[in-house]
């Protein structure tokens, strides 16, 4: 079993849609949750960062870390053609030195 | 703020050939700096990550090696290239405070092709 599972779509919505996009995990030592954003032929840039559980929200985007269910999830407000990317999610485990990522899940938003 | 520079872009080199890929942060002294290849279709692998000038760590046994000859410098590089290098390399940063809590920020990213 992979540490850190995250279907890899790939994920069509029409514009203005919401977007849901999750991973899950095993090691219940994680504690440090991030999610980047990757587009066609470029290196990921860094979009959310959470410690432990709860939301937190900027902009159209939110995410979220249920810690008891060993699930991580991003929300796309209003997606927009321009939000078309890879959506790779990470997280790390106090103490170690190891960012472990998914897979990344493909999401494409229709104009 | 912070910028991480990486090249070449693309690279198309014959198996057996020399490799040489070279990453650079400006902004920050003594970054944690990492080097990732990433395959189609699956996660970011880590390589080879360093705290310091001339420590270097590898977390993958395989044809390929790294330098970091300068704080802000940090090499990849192989003697004789293989088919299976081919991928997309990707060098990364944390701040020194980060390095437990795992914010990485990651350069363009280069291309590799072996044929």
């Amino acid at each position: 079993q992979k540490e850190v599972e995250q279907d890899p779509g790939p994920l069509s919505v029409p514009e203005g849609a919401i977007v849901s996009l999750n991973c899950t995990y095993s090691n219940s030592a994680f504690q440090y949750f991030m999610w980047y954003r990757q587009y066609s032929r470029k290196g990921p840039e860094l979009l959310m960062y959470t410690y432990s559980s709860g939301n937190k929200e900027d902009g159209r985007f939110t995410a979220q870390v249920d810690k008891s269910s060993k699930y991580i999830s991003l929300f796309i407000r209003d997606s927009q053609p321009s939000d078309s990317a890879t959506y790779l999610c990470a997280m790390k485990h106090t103490g170690g030195f190891k960012t472990i990522f998914g897979a990344g899940t493909r999401l494409f938003v229709k104009a | 703020s912070q910028t991480i520079h990486q090249w070449p872009a693309t690279l198309v080199q014959p198996v057996g050939s020399p490799l040489s890929l070279e990453c650079t942060v400006e902004g920050t002294s003594n970054p944690n700096l990492y080097w990732y290849r990433q395959a189609a279709g699956r996660g970011l692998q880590l390589l080879f990550y360093s705290v310091g000038i001339g420590q270097i760590s590898s977390e993958v046994p395989q044809n390929l090696s790294a330098s970091r000859p300068q704080d802000r410098q940090f090499i990849l590089s192989s003697k004789k290239l293989l088919l299976s290098d081919s991928g997309f390399y990707l060098c990364a940063y944390t701040l020194p405070s980060a390095f437990f809590t795992g914010e990485l920020f990651f350069g363009e990213g280069s291309r590799l092709t072996v044929l």
